[in-house]
C-alpha cells in the first residue's frame, strides 16, 4: 500500500496550485480519502475528504470556498486544488486513506492510514 | 468545530519512564478518537484507534484510555525510538480536528 504525493512547489501569492496523490496495493476506489496540512513547525490540519465515488466532500470550514477536492478512481488519483493562496497555505501537504471499523453504531470509527510522503508546498514570492 | 486541546505541549523523560498524554474534546466524541504519532522527519502514523484499540505492529506498551471529552495515551517504558510529536485526532464529526501534538523528548 503506497501514498505519493506529488506538484508541490514554489507558488506566488494570489495564485493556485493542484497536488497529487497516486495510490497504489490497493482497491482505491473502495476508500475516503483525505488531505492533510502541516505548516513548517506546527501541527497537522485536516484540509478535506472525498468519498469513494466522489458524491459526498467535507472542507476545513477556513478553507471553504478556496479548495477543490477530486479523484479520478479510473487512475487511482487524489487531487487538490487550491486558490488565491497566501503565504499561511505554506505547509506539507499530505494524502492518507480513511480506514473504517463498523461496530453496529450509525457513525464507524474512522483513522487515517497510511499516509503519503507529503509535498512541500512553499507560497512566496 | 470540535476543538482538541493537548496537554503538555512539551515532555522530557528517561527511558523506562511512564509517560501520560491528554486530550481534551470540546464536547462528547464518545470513543471517536485516534493518536498519530509523527517521528522527526517522517508523516505520521496511526497509533490507536477508537480511542483503545491499538493498531496493529505497535509495540503494546502503547495504551489509550477515555471516553467523551477526555482521553489518555500512555507510553508504559519509554524507548528512545518514541521520540516524536503525537497527536490525537477526533472522529466524530467532520472536520476531523487534531490536537496542537505532544513533542516527547529523552532526558
Amino acid at each position: 500500500v503506497k501514498l505519493v504525493e506529488s506538484g508541490g512547489g514554489l507558488v506566488q501569492p494570489g495564485g493556485s496550485m493542484r497536488l497529487s496523490c497516486a495510490a497504489s496495493g490497493f482497491r482505491f476506489s473502495d476508500y475516503w480519502m483525505t488531505w492533510v496540512r502541516q505548516a513548517p513547525g506546527k501541527g497537522l490540519e485536516w484540509v478535506a475528504n472525498i468519498k469513494q465515488d466522489g458524491s459526498e466532500k467535507n472542507f476545513a470550514d477556513s478553507l471553504k470556498g478556496r479548495v477543490f477536492i477530486s479523484r479520478d478512481n479510473a487512475q487511482n488519483a487524489l487531487y487538490l486544488q487550491m486558490n488565491s493562496v497566501t503565504v499561511a497555505d505554506t505547509a506539507v501537504y499530505y494524502c492518507a486513506r480513511e480506514e473504517l471499523l463498523w461496530f453496529g453504531a450509525a457513525t464507524p470509527y474512522s483513522w487515517l492510514d497510511p499516509w503519503g510522503q507529503g509535498t512541500l508546498v512553499i507560497v512566496s514570492s | 468545530d470540535i476543538q482538541m486541546t493537548q496537554s503538555p505541549p512539551s515532555l522530557s523523560a528517561s527511558v523506562g519512564d511512564r509517560v501520560t498524554i491528554t486530550c481534551r474534546a470540546s464536547q462528547n466524541i464518545r470513543k471517536y478518537l485516534n493518536w498519530y504519532q509523527q517521528q522527526p522527519g517522517k508523516a505520521p502514523k496511526v497509533l490507536i484507534f477508537g480511542a483503545s484499540t491499538l493498531q496493529g505492529g505497535d509495540p503494546t506498551r502503547f495504551s489509550g484510555s477515555g471516553s467523551g471529552t477526555d482521553f489518555t495515551l500512555t507510553i508504559n517504558g519509554l524507548q528512545p525510538e518514541d521520540v516524536a510529536t503525537y497527536f490525537c485526532q477526533q472522529s466524530y464529526s467532520t472536520p476531523r480536528t487534531f490536537g496542537q501534538g505532544t513533542k516527547v523528548e529523552i532526558k
